[in-house]
């Protein structure tokens, strides 16, 4: 079972800032979250990974506060194309062995 | 530098035949995954190889499903015979060892079973 909640679904309109929070209420000390975007008829892509504080990259910023049991994925100005599914992973197992485990993810449509 | 390679992109098939779907990935990724995606869902992990050893096959239906990767580079998957529920997406990804947060999927195979 994935060890993440967060909404099933968001909507949005192009130009707006867009936030998924993702609960991960039992994140062990060792762990990072990892996030995942998925459009359709593609694989899911990694998008960007955090510990804590504030990590950002060219597509997204990541905000996980100190006590780290949840993690805010920022999507800046999105636009028609960001209009996909959106995952928060935390990977099971050891950092040799890990496996990453899919919930049902953020469904993200972006409107004009 | 090549992403994920899988074969065939789109397959239908009858249930009760058989398929087998093909994985060359990215080079120098020890550790290879199966994931399995029906309509609406996220993907489920099927089996994981790190070389040519199996480290989790926790979620492969065994009866139907299987796998290998012989020299530790590509893998197939198969599955025989197959069912009317095994209609999904089945995507092959790989990582580098230690790297399992950061992973690299194919496009995927599409199946329909009819």
């Amino acid at each position: 079972l994935a060890k993440t909640t967060q909404p099933i679904s968001m909507d949005s309109y192009e130009g707006q800032e867009v936030n998924i929070t993702c609960s991960h209420n039992n994140i062990a000390t060792n762990d990072y979250i990892t996030w995942y975007q998925q459009f359709p008829s593609q694989g899911p892509r990694f998008i960007i990974q955090g510990y804590k504080t504030k990590v950002t990259n060219e597509v997204a910023s990541l905000f996980i506060p100190a006590d780290r049991k949840s993690s805010t994925l920022s999507l800046p100005r999105v636009s028609l194309s960001d209009t996909a599914v959106y995952y928060c992973l935390e990977p099971q197992g050891s950092s040799n062995t890990g496996k990453l485990i899919f919930g049902q993810g953020t469904t993200l449509q972006v409107k004009p | 530098e090549a992403g994920v390679a899988q074969s065939p992109r789109y397959k239908i098939i009858e249930k009760r035949q058989s398929v087998a779907f093909w994985c060359n990935p990215i080079s120098g990724h020890a550790t290879l995954y199966w994931y399995q995606q029906i309509l609406g869902q996220g993907p489920k992990l099927l089996i994981q190889f790190q070389n040519n050893g199996v480290v989790d096959d926790s979620q492969l239906p065994k009866d139907r499903f299987s796998a290998e990767r012989l020299k530790g580079v590509d893998s197939t998957l198969k599955i025989q015979p197959a069912k009317l529920e095994d209609s999904a997406v089945y995507l092959c990804a790989s990582s580098l060892v230690g790297s399992g947060n950061t992973i690299y999927f194919g496009e995927g195979s599409w199946l329909t079973v009819v």
